[in-house]
């Protein structure tokens, strides 16, 4: 079956610009994660969706990052004012349900910011 | 979560089993070891995880110590696909979400 898609596979934007990244979880999965990865760097959890609300929102790094799922399926990753320290390859998770159950992750956005 | 301490590298020739080791010294009794593997320009894939008894499914098996600080995750007949980041993860059981990543060790598997 499908997994779970991001697009875009590559996003360049100049400094000051808003973007935004979607996720498209696996179908039937309530639970929906966002990380980033850094060049060299493992991947570091910025949020965490159980259905349509955020469950833990601890590792958005400011509030330049926002992240929604209104109808408790795609993900929208919002950033604003976008700066060359956010660039890096955003990841998306999604698990049956949360905790112990099996995250499977997207091939990632990887975002450029000149 | 608890610690984990992983090597930066190691190499491994194909066909042979690749043993990937994992300490976790500061390991609490309800916290599990997962193991990820990141292909280059893939997302993490999940292998395999365990409390205290080992495991094994069709990609690897996990082999705890008795005392839990460490692990072993062992590839038993390693190809050139295997070539990965390979993440140790100590995670809670029950509510925990997060998978907090470190470095991992990457592994090269050479023909």
């Amino acid at each position: 079956g499908a997994g779970v898609s991001q697009t875009p596979s590559n996003k360049v934007t100049e400094k000051g610009k808003y973007v935004e990244l979607r996720c498209d979880p696996i179908s039937g999965h309530t639970a929906l994660y966002w990380y980033r990865q850094s060049l060299g760097q493992g991947p570091e959890f910025l949020i965490y969706f159980q259905g349509t609300g955020a469950a833990d929102d601890s590792g958005l790094p400011n509030d330049r990052f926002f992240a929604v799922r209104p109808e408790g399926s795609v993900s929208t990753l919002k950033i604003q004012r976008t700066e060359r320290g956010d660039s890096a390859v955003y990841l998306c998770a999604s698990s049956l349900m949360g905790g112990d159950y099996e995250q499977y992750f997207g091939p990632g956005t990887r975002l450029t910011v000149t | 979560d608890a610690k984990t301490t992983q090597p930066t590298s190691m190499d491994c020739a194909e066909g042979r089993a690749a043993n990937l080791p994992c300490n976790h010294s500061t390991i609490s009794g309800n916290e599990y070891v997962y193991w990820y593997r990141q292909i280059h320009s893939q997302g993490p894939q999940y292998i395999i995880h365990g409390l205290k008894n080992n495991e094994t499914n069709e990609m690897a098996s996990l082999i705890i110590t008795e005392d839990r600080k460490s692990s072993t995750l062992i590839l038993p007949h390693a190809t050139l696909r295997d070539t990965a980041v390979y993440y140790c993860i100590v995670r809670s059981g029950g509510s925990n979400y997060k998978l907090t990543f470190g470095k991992g060790t990457l592994l090269t598997v050479n023909p």
